[in-house]
């Protein structure tokens, strides 16, 4: 069957640094979504994955590796407003979206 | 793990014609779901929110009369597109939530709409 897998939820602190893994089984793959969701609000897009590597985007970066089955999300310098879940999904070969669960990130002080 | 599925998964149609998604949550009762748009950008428009047995709030910009929302019981939604056009194709995801707009909301599958 098709799924994905991430931490239900992480604790970090305020300036450091954290990675939220995100494994997936799918029927083929046609790319990795990252999204943020504050409580109440829709979803943020954060970035998109095909190929293997890292893609930077400012304070977060994103890397997939196909053959594993695996992304992470990384957040540099966190901030207290970083305080959300981190969504990730995977496309299949029919461009459907599987949806992990959610990450819940808590950032303290 | 709470599962939302969306029928069909993909569906194209005439200009003109109107197109019923459907979303269900299978196994927890949704008190809230939420329709999204998503751009080639890839980001997701909120369209409008739906709770069990009453009328849909529609974001701002998002033509209620349009984008007909029934959300009749508690694990089942439809999103029906009236008078497709192209502008209008598009992927449509659902999500649904056991509690308000700030419990966990788990998602839809996404169903993908080309309207020629």
């Amino acid at each position: 069957g098709q799924n994905i897998d991430q931490p239900t939820e992480m604790t970090a602190t305020e300036g450091a640094i954290v990675q939220i893994n995100c494994t997936y089984q799918t029927s083929g793959f046609n790319g990795l979504f990252w999204y943020q969701q504050h409580a109440g609000e829709a979803p943020t897009f954060l970035s998109y994955n095909v190929l293997d590597g890292l893609e930077e985007k400012g304070r977060f970066s994103s890397f997939l590796s196909r053959s594993k089955g695996y992304s992470y999300l990384l957040l540099k310098e966190l901030q207290m407003k970083d305080s959300a879940s981190y969504l990730c999904a995977a496309m299949d070969s029919n461009y459907q979206l599987i949806w992990g669960a959610g990450t819940k990130l808590i950032i303290k002080p | 793990g709470a599962v939302v599925s969306q029928h069909p998964s993909r569906v194209i149609c005439k200009s003109g014609t109107s197109v019923k998604i459907e979303c269900r949550s299978l196994d927890f009762q949704a008190t809230t779901m939420f329709w999204y748009r998503q751009f080639p950008k890839k980001s997701l428009m909120l369209m409008a929110t739906s709770n069990e047995g009453s009328k849909a709030t529609y974001e701002q910009g998002v033509e209620k009369d349009k984008f007909l929302i029934n959300h009749a019981s508690l694990t089942l939604s439809t999103l029906t597109v009236t008078s497709a056009h192209p502008e209008d194709s598009s992927f449509y995801i659902c999500s649904a939530t056991s509690g308000d707009s700030r419990e966990t909301q788990y998602f839809g599958p996404g169903t993908r709409l080309l309207v020629l």
